[in-house]
This record gives C-alpha cells, structure tokens and sequence, in this order.
C-alpha cells in the first residue's frame, strides 16, 4: 500500500505553546488529506479534511483557529495545535487519500502522533 | 450526522477460530474501507471495497460490500495471536463533494492462544 509518514511520532510541550505535526504522502499525489484525533479507546473522529491550496473543512465542534490546518503541496499537510492546554493531549492521526476506479477512494494513515501537553 | 454502527464491539475467541464482525449504517457509501490498528500505531488498511455485492479476500481475510450499500462484513480464517487489535469499518459517503471517510466504533479482538 502507499506510504504517508507523520511526525513527530511524540510530542511533550508545556501548556501554552504551540506544536506543529506533519503529514507527508511519501510515493503518491494525495487528493485530499485528513485529520483525525483519537482519545483511549475510542474510535477516531474526523476533526477537518483539506484539498492542496483550498481552506480546510472542519468538523462541527472543532476550533478552526485552535487547530490550523496547511496543505501547501499534494504531498504534504500541517496541523499546529496552537496555544496548547491538557485537554488538547490526545492521538492525532493524518491520513491522505487517493482516488482509484473513478470516484472511488482509498485512505492511507500516518503512524500518529501522540501528543501530551503538561 | 452520519454513522456507522460495528458489531459486535470485542471478541474474545481462541486461536484457531474463525472471526465475522459487520458494519451497518442508515446511509448509502461509495467506499467500504476495512482497517486494523495496533495499540500506539495508525490504523493499517487491509481491504477496499467498491461495488455493491463485491467480495474481496486478502490472506485469511475476506470483507464483502453489502448490495444496499449500507452494509459490510469482515471475516478472519483461522485466527493466530497476531489477529490481535481493534478493527474499523470506514466508509466514503455516496455523492459527497468531497472525499470524507467516517470510521466506525472498531471491534476490539482478542485471541487467546
């Protein structure tokens, strides 16, 4: 399958500041790419999806200017979590997809990016 | 909003069994996208339907895209320890403007050698 690398794989900052993760689609041109955060046990929730050179979507609830979100290239995906506090602490997760067979679709994730804001 | 319903939510099973675990919604998918996660890790893609009625195998897993189009299962044969972690059905919405893939709640399996 194709590959998208995330980093970094962990992250500790303190309360206040800022953490950027990246999100690369390292052997493909990704149509779209996604953000997913992950608590424990849980599923993963869909926080904003963006197209290379357009303003990413964001999901109901998710703070556009808490989570910013740049897709500078078709390979590549920012999200800084700004002004980080505890309950920001969570498993973020990038994905990027391609499309395949017309309007089908097919989405590959990065490692995650475990995140603990102290 | 849109969801996806998974059932059933863990297995405890034996190695050597056989697994099914399905994925239900009230809308209609373009995509059925099955994934497994280990803990700490992104989840890993193992199977990708496209048509309704599509059955597709990939080792000792076999998934089928339901004909509504708002159903999948999954089935592991002759489950080892490795089999081991949560699975995700996900899906791609029918005529979205854009390419948004929703996950299930995931069905946690564990296999007791």
């Amino acid at each position: 399958g194709a590959v998208v690398s995330q980093h970094p794989s962990r992250v500790i900052c303190k309360s206040g500041t800022s953490v950027k993760i990246e999100c690369r689609s390292l052997d493909f041109q990704a149509t779209t790419m996604f953000w997913y955060r992950q608590f424990p046990k849980q599923s993963l929730m869909l926080m904003a999806t963006s197209n290379e050179g357009s303003k990413a979507t964001y999901e109901q609830g998710v703070e556009k200017d808490k989570f910013l979100i740049n897709h500078a290239s078709l390979t590549l995906s920012t999200l800084t979590v700004t002004s980080a506090h505890p309950e920001d602490s969570s498993f973020y997760i990038c994905s990027a997809s391609r499309r395949i067979q017309g309007e089908n679709t097919e989405a590959f994730f990065g490692q995650g990016t475990r995140l603990t804001v102290v | 909003g849109q969801q996806l319903n998974q059932s059933p939510q863990s297995m405890f099973i034996q190695e050597g069994e056989d697994v099914s675990m399905n994925c239900t919604s009230s809308s209609i998918f373009n995509t059925w996208l099955w994934y497994k996660q280990d803990p700490g890790e992104g989840p890993v893609l193992l199977i990708a339907l496209y048509k309704a009625g599509e059955l597709t195998s990939n080792g000792r897993l076999t998934a089928q895209f339901g004909i509504t189009r708002k159903d999948s299962f999954l089935n592991i044969s002759a489950s080892i320890p490795s089999d081991v972690g949560i699975y995700f059905c996900a899906g791609q919405l029918w005529r979205t403007s854009y390419d948004k893939v929703i996950f299930g709640p995931g069905t946690s399996l564990s296999v007791i050698p």
